[in-house]
């Protein structure tokens, strides 16, 4: 299995608090990706990052905000949580062809956050 | 129209039976297609890509029809620990543009 680990597993939080959500890879992989997994729908990109300090919005962004540092940590904080974040919460990585031998857009997911917000 | 439409089962098939899904897809520029599956409560895995020509790992086949604009998984001689949530994955143009399908849930019956 890639080396990829979530923290928290599990969180409770109040409304209008302040989230940060921390996913870390060992695989040196330059993609990284943050996705919410609801009922109903299929996971859905909140943000991706494709090196250090550099991240885009996916089709979920309002609300949340990423930030990468280094190659082996990405960051989703929800500034100011609600309800409608009530949710699991996965992060994925990928890396570049040539370099593993797959195709890129390969993506390999940690073991989510469950994330509930009252 | 979905992007990304997947029949949610479940579907419900005894041990050593064969099984088929399929995922139908609207962007006719999608480039990537991949299957995964995913335990209850557990992250999603890769199971295997989708190429034109068809692809076999094992009892598994997966197969892409891109004038349909489908694509298929085919499980054969199904086992009890087959018994997951099978997602499609269709990459439509860069990192962003990923769509994860809602997943067809299968239950292998001893």
């Amino acid at each position: 299995d890639a080396g990829i680990t979530q923290s928290p597993r599990h969180k409770v939080t109040e409304t209008g608090t302040p989230v940060t959500l921390r996913c870390h890879q060992t695989e040196n992989h330059r993609y990284m990706y943050w996705y919410r997994q609801d009922p109903g729908h299929g996971l859905r990109l909140i943000h991706y990052s494709y090196g250090v300090k550099d991240t885009d919005k996916g089709e979920v962004s309002d609300g949340y905000s990423v930030s990468r540092s280094k190659t082996e940590d990405f960051l989703l904080t929800l500034e100011s949580a609600t309800s409608s974040q009530t949710s699991v919460y996965f992060c994925a990585i990928s890396d570049r062809p040539g370099t593993s031998g797959g195709s890129s857009y390969e993506q390999y997911f940690g073991p989510g956050t469950r994330l509930t917000v009252t | 129209r979905k992007e990304v439409e997947q029949d949610p089962g479940p579907f419900n098939v005894p041990e050593g039976a064969t099984v088929a899904f399929n995922c139908t897809y609207s962007n006719s520029a999608s480039q990537s297609f991949f299957w995964y599956r995913q335990d209850c409560r557990k992250e999603p895995k890769l199971l295997m890509s989708v190429y034109s020509s068809g692809n076999e790992d094992g009892r598994f086949t997966a197969q892409l029809n891109r004038a349909s604009q489908y694509i298929s998984l085919l499980i054969r001689d199904s086992k009890l620990s087959d018994s997951a949530t099978y997602l499609c994955v269709v990459f439509s143009g860069g990192y962003q543009k990923v769509t994860f399908g809602t997943g067809t849930k299968l239950q292998v019956i001893p």
